[in-house]
């Protein structure tokens, strides 16, 4: 049982690359969700997946784009990278089960810089 | 716009003494409130939650205490020990949005010897 699994868990890209961040849970939770963490700013929400199939934006959007084919994974698109996301990235799972919450388990995050 | 808000920034307490963090919300469709603990290179971890029909939840060394009407709550930590130095955050539920989690912006804590 490995939780929740991110790679890479570095990366360096120039401006305007594209690249992928993946995350996969083998815990079965309906609920996915993606963060970027920066200094003073906390973890903001980027995009959020309630199940296969379903997915919305959160506070910070823009730049990125999601999609959910399983219920496993949830990987997170950067279209055009740009310095500004330049951040940690945490991906997190928990259920959400006739509105039962559980805790999120987060990932070990990835480290992407842009330069 | 923070919608959870939380203070200090960072903190620093020595061994055997009391850490305490504030947080703040507007939002009345916030309806669960739980802590995270982060240690560096680590993702964060669930340390203990509280739900707004309860005033107060112990566990251990760790102590939520909430005020409703206020709209505040606030971690306490006991007898701080220089392992629980880690970056603290507070966060709330959205009950309106699948339970979406917002978090605060988090507090650095430095138990000292």
């Amino acid at each position: 049982n490995a939780g929740v699994t991110q790679t890479p868990k570095f990366q360096v890209l120039k401006t305007g690359q594209s690249m992928t961040l993946q995350c996969a849970q083998d815990m079965n939770h309906e609920y996915m969700s993606w963060y970027r963490q920066d200094p003073g700013m906390g973890l903001r929400l980027i995009h959020y997946s309630v199940g296969a199939g379903i997915t919305d934006q959160g506070e910070v959007p823009n730049g990125y784009n999601v999609s959910r084919s399983t219920t496993e994974d949830f990987p997170l698109r950067l279209l055009s990278a740009a310095p500004s996301q330049t951040s940690v990235y945490f991906c997190a799972s928990s259920r959400n089960r006739d509105r039962v919450r559980t805790e999120a388990f987060f990932g070990q995050g990835t480290r992407l810089t842009v330069v | 716009q923070q919608q959870v808000k939380q203070s200090p920034q960072s903190l620093i307490v020595q061994k055997g003494g009391i850490s305490i963090i504030n947080c703040a919300y507007e939002n009345t469709a916030f309806d669960y409130f739980p802590w995270y603990q982060q240690f560096p290179g680590k993702g964060p971890a669930l340390l203990i939650a509280i739900r707004p029909d309860v005033s107060e939840k112990k566990e251990g060394r760790f102590t939520i205490s909430f005020n409703k009407s206020a709209k505040q709550f606030s971690l306490h930590i006991m007898d701080s020990q220089p392992g629980d130095s880690a970056t603290y955050f507070c966060a709330a539920n959205d009950k309106t949005s699948y339970d979406k989690v917002i978090f605060g912006p988090g507090t650095s804590l430095s138990v000292i010897p």
